[in-house]
């Protein structure tokens, strides 16, 4: 079966400076990948996803993420974060069965942005 | 307005007592999803559907009960709450493997 790690529960990054959220991911062929936000008391919002092709894929609000296929790993970056950046991050991977409409989360990261 | 509404927003019931979550999409999607999200655990999928009709038991089912008579409606019910029943719980929908996600409702079970 397929699974995510996250293995930062928490990160704290200055404003303005650079940020790379991990996650590896279990899964023997070519994974869906999918990178979520989730705002307090929101619900979550997609930020980039990766089927195939180019394996550095750009997403919303400045984010980018790179499958690398021998690290098992889609890790996001952004290379200036903002304050509005703070939230907390979820890495998922598409389910075998169901086209892979079914994902497996993370247990996510929390981004905390100081002054 | 289009989108993906859950309700009640925030629901505090009692040990033993039925509840029933409402989800409620206007794209159509044929998928759609129930997870709770609970500290140390990130998202965990309850049930899903693949369209009307159509249900499954996803990582954690027991004590829910699901129905999809509509294709716009995912209720999710539980029969009979627990304590570890106390979570938030979204609902979401699906197009060509992207989920869209409702604002969630925070229930309490006492």
């Amino acid at each position: 079966a397929q699974s995510v790690t996250q293995p930062d529960i928490h990160i704290t990054v200055s404003e303005g400076a650079s940020l790379e959220l991990r996650c590896n991911y279990s899964y023997g062929a070519t994974p869906y990948l999918f990178w979520y936000v989730q705002s307090p008391g929101q619900g979550l919002q997609l930020l980039l996803k990766y089927f195939s092709g180019d394996t550095l894929v750009q997403g919303i609000k400045g984010f980018e993420a790179e499958f690398k296929r021998s690290q098992s790993s889609f890790n996001l970056r952004k290379p200036s974060v903002h304050w509005s950046d703070a939230a907390e991050y979820f890495c998922a991977v598409g389910a075998i069965g169901t086209g892979f409409q079914k994902l497996v989360f993370g247990t996510g990261t929390r981004l905390l942005v100081s002054p | 307005d289009a989108g993906i509404t859950q309700s009640p927003r925030y629901k505090i019931t009692e040990t033993g007592r039925q509840v029933t979550l409402m989800c409620h999409q206007t794209w159509s999607h044929s998928y759609m999803f129930w997870y709770r999200q609970d500290l140390g655990h990130g998202l965990r999928l309850i049930y899903y559907s693949a369209a009307a009709d159509i249900t499954d038991k996803g990582e954690v089912p027991d004590g829910y009960v699901v129905s999809r008579s509509k294709t716009e409606n995912f209720p999710l019910t539980l029969e009979s709450a627990t304590r570890s029943q106390t979570s938030v719980y979204f609902c979401a929908s699906s197009l060509y493997n992207e989920q869209f996600f409702g604002p969630g409702t925070r229930l309490t079970v006492l």
